[in-house]
């Protein structure tokens, strides 16, 4: 079972309009969220993260919104670009500091597509 | 700059053969991953390791094995390759506790 499901497996925006690419999460005990994008043919490059003690952080164009009680996170791109186009993924990690870190876990990317 | 690299970007075997791919990070970091991405799967962890010779399983480790003997280098090895391990394969690194992981470029692993 999927704890990290994102349900749009593609999505198509205009350039200069907002992109929202959303994530749902089972897991009460998620409590850090991260997004990557990934171009075709190299490694997937952290875009920006978010702590479950916040519901909004921004990074320039990028804002990512988490909503606790939904168990769901957003991710908005405004204004969209074309160079934006690539596969996004959302990832989640539980709570609790472990001297080993903690694993991720990833939800199964949406392709966005920012037309000029 | 964190920078993690892969041994190769394209690699074609044959079924049956011993595969090795490996990776090397240059931050000093204490946490390396292998995943494999495969389309409408996201990225699936195989293994894991959060010190020299540590390994823990990830979620798919089956017909997979790992080793790291240094810090900076972590290597997986496909005993017996399979078609059904053709993918995409990508290393990762972490420095505790940050959860942020850095990738390499991957590998792309064609079985025939």
């Amino acid at each position: 079972d999927q704890q990290v499901k994102q349900n749009s497996p593609s999505l198509s925006v205009q350039e200069g309009r907002i992109s929202i690419l959303n994530c749902d999460y089972t897991n009460s005990m998620f409590d850090y969220f991260l997004w990557y994008k990934k171009y075709p043919a190299e490694g997937p490059t952290f875009l920006i993260s978010i702590s479950s003690i916040k519901d909004k952080n921004e990074d320039g164009r990028f804002t990512v919104f988490l909503n606790k009680s939904a168990k769901h996170l957003s991710l908005h791109i405004v204004p969209s670009q074309p160079g934006d186009s690539a596969v996004y993924f959302c990832a989640a990690s539980p709570g609790g500091v472990r001297r080993a870190g903690n694993m991720l876990t990833f939800g199964g990317g949406t392709r966005l597509m920012v037309k000029p | 700059d964190v920078k993690v690299t892969q041994s190769s970007r394209y690699l074609v075997k044959r079924t049956g053969e011993k595969v090795f791919l490996e990776c090397v990070q240059d931050m000093d970091h204490e946490n390396m991953f292998w995943y494999r991405q495969d389309p409408g799967l996201g990225l699936r962890l195989i293994y894991f390791s959060y010190d020299v010779k540590m390994k823990e399983k990830g979620d798919i480790p089956e017909g997979y094995s790992v080793s790291r003997e240094k810090k900076e280098r972590f290597s997986l090895i496909l005993e017996s390759a399979s078609t059904n391990q053709t993918s995409m394969y990508l290393c990762a690194s972490s420095l505790p506790p940050v959860d942020t992981q850095y990738f390499g470029p991957g590998t792309r692993l064609t079985v025939l």
